[in-house]
């Protein structure tokens, strides 16, 4: 079965970095797209970040671009999110999410990971 | 900065039939947006309903159904099920880039 399961959340410094991963299994990763999806705190879902299954493109929120950074590595099966100068209001759980395959969309949630800046 | 907005609120009655609507700042949304539905419990990690406006998952229950109305996407529940009490978000694309909606608390009541 898809399987999602992200890591590296924690306590972190405004100004400081940190790097979530993002394992995938059940699935032949290199095929779909991967995205990244936080909640605040009591707050909605925000879309993030998407990568193509071929790494070929990127797409960003506004609120992320030039700060946050979506890579992924198909022979490791793990999609990364490097933050980069971060701020308080990037505390948030972070989800990655499947891609559909055929047409635009997600299906298949991970348990998510925890970053708070303080 | 492009919004999606959601009812922030509606309420329903066991076995009734409820409408929820995802609007688009940019203009009326249409299939290219490829509106998606989730669905989120207290504590629980999203689950994904509806994908490409009216596509359903394979876990997706025949009761929910997606689709455009007017200017708007649109997620109908028919016989709503007291275990549908939950946020439902929408997720519009934007070629590329996609937005959440603000979310819609749907109270079975």
């Amino acid at each position: 079965q898809v399987q999602l399961v992200e890591s590296g959340g924690g306590v972190v410094q405004p100004g400081r970095s940190l790097r979530l991963s993002c394992a995938a299994a059940g699935f032949t990763f290199r095929n779909y797209a991967m995205h990244w999806v936080r909640q605040a705190p009591g707050k909605g879902l925000e879309w993030v970040a998407v990568m193509s299954n071929d790494v070929s493109s990127k797409y960003y929120a506004d609120s992320v671009r030039g700060r946050l950074t979506i890579s992924r590595g198909n022979s490791v099966n793990t999609v990364y999110l490097q933050m980069d100068t971060l701020r308080p209001e990037d505390t948030a759980v972070y989800f990655c999410a499947r891609g559909t395959v055929d047409r635009p969309g997600v299906d298949y949630w991970g348990q998510g990971t925890l970053v708070t800046v303080s | 900065q492009t919004v999606v907005t959601q009812e922030p609120s509606l309420t329903v009655s066991p076995g009734g039939t409820v409408t929820l609507t995802c609007a688009s700042s940019t203009g009326a949304v249409t299939s290219g947006y490829h509106a998606n539905w989730f669905q989120q419990k207290p504590g629980q990690v999203p689950r994904a309903l509806i994908f490409s406006t009216s596509s359903k998952h394979s876990w997706t229950p025949a009761r929910f159904s997606g689709s455009l109305l007017g200017d708007k996407a649109a997620l109908t529940l028919s016989g709503v099920q007291p275990e549908d009490e939950a946020e439902y978000y929408c997720l519009l694309y934007y070629g590329g880039a996609w937005v959440f909606g603000g979310g819609t608390k749907l109270t079975v009541l």
